[in-house]
């Protein structure tokens, strides 16, 4: 097992295009989480996958981000018409379903827009 | 919603001991903490569940208070490894959003 792994690891976009990010869990965790870090900042949660299900968004995250999980396997992150503030670390983490999981991190995408 | 820690930063020397704090506002299902170094993605160290257990290993420990929604991680005898900056994380009780805390800068100095 070789852990979670995102790609890619940095991504230069200039204002308004879109980008995509893409997660890949560790094999056979079925939850799925991504987060966004600025500098100096906690991770901040973004959404939730327990299998292909969604089952949690946060409220913050306006209706550019979208997030998928085709059959419960990898994720991907899509940013739509990038702003200036989507620039962030973008991290994705994936664990197990029991009483007491541990959250394990990918290496992250880092985001700069233009 | 997001749980806060204190204090902010704090610098030991070889040896010291060190505790750092987490407190919520909202009804806990569990926390978690993590440590991260520069540049470096976030690295589990240990979760507490509903029930005010404690827990810990080597040198580095944990309590949580479920009736006032904190929880403390304790660090003894710190050695330069432990430099980073811890995060605490939280679950409610209700609902699957995941809460990191404000975190708290730890650097170990000889």
């Amino acid at each position: 097992d070789t852990g979670v792994s995102q790609n890619p690891r940095h991504k230069i976009t200039k204002r308004g295009q879109n980008v995509t990010f893409r997660c890949d869990p560790i094999s056979e965790h079925n939850r799925l989480y991504w987060y966004r870090q600025t500098l100096g900042q906690g991770p901040e949660f973004l959404t939730y996958f327990q299998n292909e299900a969604q089952l949690e968004k946060s409220r913050l995250l306006s209706d550019r981000f979208s997030a998928e999980r085709p059959k419960g396997s990898f994720s991907t992150l899509e940013i739509q018409r990038t702003e200036q503030g989507d620039s962030a670390m973008y991290l994705c983490a994936s664990s197990w379903t029991s009483e007491a999981y541990e959250q394990y991190f990918g290496p992250g995408t880092r985001l700069t827009v233009t | 919603q997001q749980p806060v820690q204190s204090p902010q930063a704090v610098i030991l020397r070889e040896g010291e001991d060190a505790v750092i704090n987490c407190s919520s506002s909202k009804a806990l299902y569990s926390v978690h903490w993590y440590r991260q170094k520069h540049g470096e993605a976030p690295v589990f160290l240990m979760i507490l569940l509903k029930g005010g257990e404690q827990k810990g290993h080597d040198k580095i420990s944990a309590s949580f208070n479920e009736k006032k929604q904190q929880s403390s991680l304790y660090l003894t005898a710190s050695q330069l490894s432990y430099s980073g900056t811890y995060f605490c994380g939280t679950e409610r009780d209700t609902g699957n959003q995941f809460y990191f805390g404000t975190g708290t800068s730890l650097t170990v100095i000889p």
